[in-house]
């Protein structure tokens, strides 16, 4: 099973350089996350896909936008990279049922961006 | 809205000695607890979650924590770590019908020889 597979896992980007974080998963699962992890703030959310056909902003959208292009694919793009989004991002899955506060994330491995 | 504050960034254990890793939380409704796990260059994988009944939940690895609603606590403690643990750990709570997560800002654990 692959679960929660992201790419690129590595990515250099200048200042301005827009470009999209890929993020598939194979577990039918409704929901579908984009976190970003630095130093000292733990994570934090990006946006959010609560199932198909919706997203809606988490702590901190700003920069960034989404698109959720099939059960399976939720992406997260920068349309102009800022050094401030240099960062690990994590794209997660779970499966809410009727309690979608108490719902276990897969998450993948990260992708680990630098913006110069 | 809700909150978690973990208070050590960093906690130092020699192997086979006893840990206990701190998570606070603040909310105002009832919540859902978790522990992950970030083991170098990985992403995070649940360690144990606390849904509802008993207060002592045991995780993967040896790990428990204990849910104190008096004191919205939900401490982590292994009673003889590995090097294997070298990790950094998330406390995080859900609500409700919430469909997104609070992390902490995670305990790196280091254990040595």
């Amino acid at each position: 099973n692959a679960g929660v597979t992201q790419t690129p896992k590595f990515q250099v980007l200048k200042t301005g350089q827009s470009m999209t974080l890929q993020c598939a998963q194979d577990m039918n699962h409704n929901s579908m996350y984009w976190y970003r992890q630095d130093p000292g703030m733990g994570l934090r959310l990006i946006y959010y896909s609560a199932s198909e056909g919706t997203t809606d902003k988490g702590e901190v959208p700003n920069g960034y936008n989404v698109s959720r292009l099939n059960k399976r694919e939720f992406s997260l793009r920068l349309e102009s990279a800022a050094p401030s989004q240099t960062s690990v991002y994590f794209c997660a899955s779970s499966s809410p049922g009727h309690l979608s506060g108490a719902n276990v994330l897969t998450f993948g491995a990260g992708s680990r961006l630098t913006v110069l | 809205a809700q909150s978690v504050t973990q208070l050590d960034s960093q906690v130092p254990v020699f192997e086979e000695a006893p840990v206990e890793l701190r998570c606070n939380y603040s909310s105002s409704v009832s919540v859902y607890l978790f522990w992950y796990v970030q083991y170098p260059n990985q992403g995070l994988q649940l360690l144990l979650k606390y849904l509802s009944g008993s207060t002592l939940v045991k995780g993967i690895n040896g790990f428990e924590a204990e849910f104190n609603k008096s004191q919205t606590s939900f401490h982590l403690r292994k009673p003889s770590v590995h090097i294997s643990d070298t990790a950094e750990y998330f406390c995080a709570v859900g609500t409700g019908t919430a469909s997104k997560l609070t992390f902490g800002t995670g305990t790196r654990l280091q254990v040595t020889l």
